[in-house]
């Protein structure tokens, strides 16, 4: 199951809203993860089962979606928003992320 | 709390086995999850490799199945990776990690394939 995700890049400021899309080649119900990385260091989940928000996680990120078509969201972009941020798919037994979207600062 | 941390050599020769642990503290293996293997190629994004059920069953990536092995020693709290006939595109800094998702990830590890 191939994802992709877009933008790949995306340039915003503090303050504004984000949503990135993650597209599944097939259905995959809400088997659907995101994950924030930031330069250097390991990967940090955020989402599961699409929308399900990881404890401790800031409820400005929200996600949502079914099936073939995914979306996360920050509502109001903070500094430390500023990272990489990949979907993952858990729908088989061979998992597969998303290429990543870049989120720098404007 | 539970932490996974990556251990093995940090240059491996062409065609050889690349081999790693993930030593896990704070939760005993043998109690549940999923453990899995994960590599990030300098600049790149994220691929995952394998993962091994705490019951003792493995899932790996098709793309390289022929070349992993994923195991756990229960006695040690640690499961193992290995990666046979690397090349240079196997350069990447591999990381260990819980459960699908992926809740716990240790530090990474560098690993450079070169002669």
């Amino acid at each position: 199951i191939q994802l992709t995700q877009s933008p790949s890049f995306l340039s915003a400021s503090v303050g504004d809203r984000v949503t990135i899309t993650c597209r599944a080649s097939q259905g995959i119900s809400s088997y659907l993860a995101w994950y924030q990385q930031k330069p250097g260091k390991a990967p940090k989940l955020l989402i599961y089962a699409a929308s399900t928000l990881q404890s401790g996680v800031p409820s400005r990120f929200s996600g949502s979606g079914s099936g073939t078509e995914f979306t996360l969201t920050i509502s109001s972009l903070q500094p430390e928003d500023f990272a990489t941020y990949y979907c993952q798919q858990l729908n088989s037994y061979s998992l597969t992320f998303g290429g990543g979207t870049k989120v720098e600062i404007k | 709390q539970v932490q996974l941390q990556e251990s093995g050599p940090g240059l491996v020769k062409p065609s050889e086995t690349l081999s790693l642990t993930c030593a896990v503290s704070g939760y005993s293996i043998s109690s549940g999850y999923y453990w899995g293997w994960i590599r990030q190629p300098p600049g790149k994004g994220l691929e995952w490799i394998g993962s091994i059920y705490h019951s003792g069953s493995t899932y790996y990536n098709p793309s390289l199945k022929s070349r992993v092995t994923i195991s756990v020693d229960t006695s040690k709290n640690q499961f193992s990776l290995k990666l046979s006939s690397v090349t240079a595109a196997d350069t990447a800094v591999y990381y260990c990690a819980r459960g699908h998702p992926f809740d716990i990830w240790g530090q990474g590890t560098m690993v450079t394939v070169s002669s």
